[in-house]
């Protein structure tokens, strides 16, 4: 089954505490990315990847880092996250960039920093 | 700001009936429009979309309208159905960068 796969789907952590929300799609997918949902706010892109160890920032970058060693696996990394990363945490993958190509999302990580 | 608004965050319609769900931007670069749907612990899945060549697309039950001049699009669903209950996202582009930019939703309930 063609899939895009999250862990953990719930996460609380503390202040500072470094974590990693990873990501693996089946598909052969050259672009993935990382993207946030907040209350009243639309999907945000944090980081993409358009290759294996090709990725750039999208509009919240700030406080994330992202890794692609390789082709299905596309990790976000909080090294040291804070109240304000408290959100809702997606993960896509899609044939291409450009919009016309389906992007695939996971199902979700609910992140707390406390 | 806001390039893409979905100014009504719920919308309740009764099953069998059409629902009409909106959708405004403001960038005239945005050349593609893409809606999504997304059932509550799952993530967005693909619905339909369009180009800014047309004006009209439509897939079964779904169709999508662009007005290029009001910078404006809607998703008609006909006739609703209880398993159309969902959060509905817009979502736009631009050839320049293809970056997607959403709205924050609206979520659609069907009463039986």
């Amino acid at each position: 089954e063609a899939q895009v796969t999250q862990n953990p789907r719930y996460l609380i952590t503390v202040t500072g505490k470094k974590l990693t929300v990873t990501c693996s799609q089946n598909m052969n997918h050259e672009y993935m990315s990382w993207y946030r949902q907040d209350p009243g706010l639309g999907l945000r892109q944090i980081y993409y990847s358009m290759n294996v160890e090709v990725t750039d920032k999208g509009d919240v970058p700030e406080g994330y880092k992202v890794s692609r060693k390789e082709k299905r696996n596309f990790p976000l990394i909080l090294e040291s996250p804070s109240p304000n990363q408290t959100s809702l945490y997606f993960c896509a993958s899609s044939l291409s960039r450009h919009p016309n190509t389906e992007a695939f999302f996971g199902q979700g990580t609910r992140l707390t920093v406390v | 700001d806001q390039q893409v608004k979905q100014n009504s965050p719920s919308l309740s319609v009764q099953e069998g009936r059409i629902s009409i769900l909106n959708c405004d931007y403001t960038n005239s670069m945005f050349d593609y429009f893409l809606w999504y749907k997304k059932y509550p612990a799952e993530g967005p899945t693909f619905l339909i979309s369009i180009s800014s060549i047309k004006d009209k697309n439509e897939d079964g039950r779904f169709t999508v309208f662009l007005n290029k001049s009001a910078k404006h699009l809607s998703l008609h669903i006909v006739p609703s159905q209880p398993g159309d209950s969902a959060v509905y996202f817009c979502a736009a582009s631009a050839q320049s960068n293809y970056q997607l930019i959403w709205g924050a939703g609206t979520k659609l309930i069907i009463k039986p």
